[in-house]
């Protein structure tokens, strides 16, 4: 059963642009939801969250949209670099839980 | 300060073999957490260990799986009698606080190849 999905695998945008990633969850006890970015041969490193109570937060580059109704999150990155080239997964918890539920993962390329 | 360290990077096992995973967190983090993310799929919750306790072991197959955080020492994680479904990317993560998801920190991974 996944709690958390990520429909595209694989997503490629031209430097300068916006790259979107998008992610939706089945579980309604989540209120808690982050996104880290995994490099090759490393771990993820946590980039943005977003509490139930809210449906924006920006950081630098980084927004992260959350829609409660429709049970989706979406993760803005404006202007996209290179160096944002990697895998994005999304991640989900009942707050103060700390068992995170993965996503499979989108992998970005940004196009040079 | 270093971050969150794993060995070995790879480990090859034969079936029936036993994998033993090391994670030693960062310095003063007293809560590990063991994720494994098996192919095409994402990272999934095993167990969360405190020091000396393990607190919530619910990911956790029920059987050949172990988990240990001792008082000194790494986090180990234990395979036994491997199989070739236990091929995957395991990943543990640390932190000082308990409750506060953003403030695990991964380290690189074990990559385990049962053959």
């Amino acid at each position: 059963d996944q709690q958390v999905k990520q429909n595209s695998p694989s997503l490629s945008v031209q430097e300068g642009r916006i790259s979107i990633l998008n992610c939706d969850y089945t579980n309604s006890m989540f209120d808690y939801f982050l996104w880290y970015k995994k490099y090759p041969a490393e771990g993820p490193t946590f980039l943005i969250s977003i509490s139930s109570i809210k449906d924006k937060n920006e950081d630098g580059r980084f927004t992260v949209f959350l829609n409660k109704s429709a049970k989706h999150l979406s993760l803005h990155i404006v202007p996209s670099q290179p160096g944002d080239s990697a895998v994005y997964f999304c991640a989900s918890d009942n707050f103060g839980n700390e068992k995170l539920t993965f996503g499979t993962g989108t992998r970005l390329t940004i196009i040079p | 300060n270093a971050g969150v360290m794993q060995n070995p990077r790879h480990l090859v096992r034969r079936r029936g073999q036993e994998a033993r995973l090391r994670c030693s967190p960062m310095k003063g983090h007293s809560h590990v957490y063991w994720y494994r993310q098996l192919p095409e799929e994402g990272l999934k919750f095993m167990v969360y260990l405190q020091k000396e306790n393990i607190i919530d072991e619910s990911g956790m197959p029920k059987e050949r799986f172990s988990a240990e955080f001792p008082k000194e020492g790494p986090s180990i994680l234990r395979i036994q009698q491997v199989v070739r479904g236990d091929s995957a990317a395991y990943f543990c993560a640390s932190s000082n606080y308990r409750g506060r998801a953003d403030t695990q920190y991964f380290g690189p991974g074990t990559r385990l190849t049962v053959l």
